[in-house]
């Protein structure tokens, strides 16, 4: 597809869990980008790849974060121990990275529900 | 970090421009004014962004007062489509710190018939 795609749409899971949660970013697009999005709020960062690289982990909450891009397109965003706190929609964005277009594309978000 | 304010809400009738305050005062020399929108259950998009200059493409027009310290959206002809939260940021567009947009709440804009 042309745009940034997320899966999957929805997870349920239960406290204490592991999830993954996926994007494909558009296609030639180095940068990627992962934001979560609580009710209410907007969207806030988590990580920032260049390529496979995270040129940016500040956003992470804590260990029990954490995100991989092993050949600079697909990333998977990795989550320990769920906890209820963790419920949210995670949002993937790309763009074309620092020597082309900046304007993020975001895809729909994974909305996860931890019970 | 909040590095924009905006106003929680607004209204616009159907047809009418739709002008969006944002007020950037500590903005930096290197830093670009953003603007995302955000419609219910998607993800944001992307709408239109500047540096010093007015900017205008198909979307909108991104209208920066000489101080660089407030800026405005304008829709020029606002659809029932464009209701949505739109969200003005500010962001370097170099170096590592070039994916931390800061999105804050945004303005809820309700296009009404």
């Amino acid at each position: 597809g042309a745009g940034v795609s997320q899966t999957p749409s929805n997870k349920v899971t239960e406290k204490g869990k592991y999830v993954e949660l996926r994007c494909d970013p558009i296609s030639g697009h180095t940068a990627l980008y992962w934001y979560r999005q609580s009710l209410g709020q907007g969207p806030e960062f988590l990580i920032y790849f260049q390529g496979t690289g995270a040129a940016d982990d500040s956003g992470l909450p804590n260990d029990r974060f954490f995100a991989v891009r092993p050949e600079g397109s697909v990333s998977t965003l990795k989550i320990q121990r769920t906890e209820r706190g963790d419920s949210a929609v995670y949002l993937c964005a790309s763009s074309l990275g620092p020597t082309g277009g900046t304007e993020a594309f975001f895809g729909q978000g994974t909305r996860l529900t931890v019970v | 970090d909040a590095k924009t304010t905006q106003p929680p809400s607004m209204d616009c009738a159907e047809g009418r421009a739709a002008n969006l305050p944002c007020n950037h005062s500590t903005i930096s020399g290197n830093e670009y004014v953003y603007w995302y929108r955000q419609i219910h259950s998607q993800g944001p998009q992307y709408i239109i962004h500047g540096l010093k200059n007015n900017e205008t493409n198909e979307m909108a027009s991104l209208i920066i007062t000489e101080d660089r310290k407030s800026s405005t959206l304008i829709l020029p002809h606002a659809t029932l489509r464009d209701t949505a939260v739109y969200y003005c940021i500010v962001r370097v567009n170099r170096g590592s710190t070039l994916g931390r947009l800061y999105f804050g709440r945004g303005t809820q804009l309700t296009v009404w018939p």
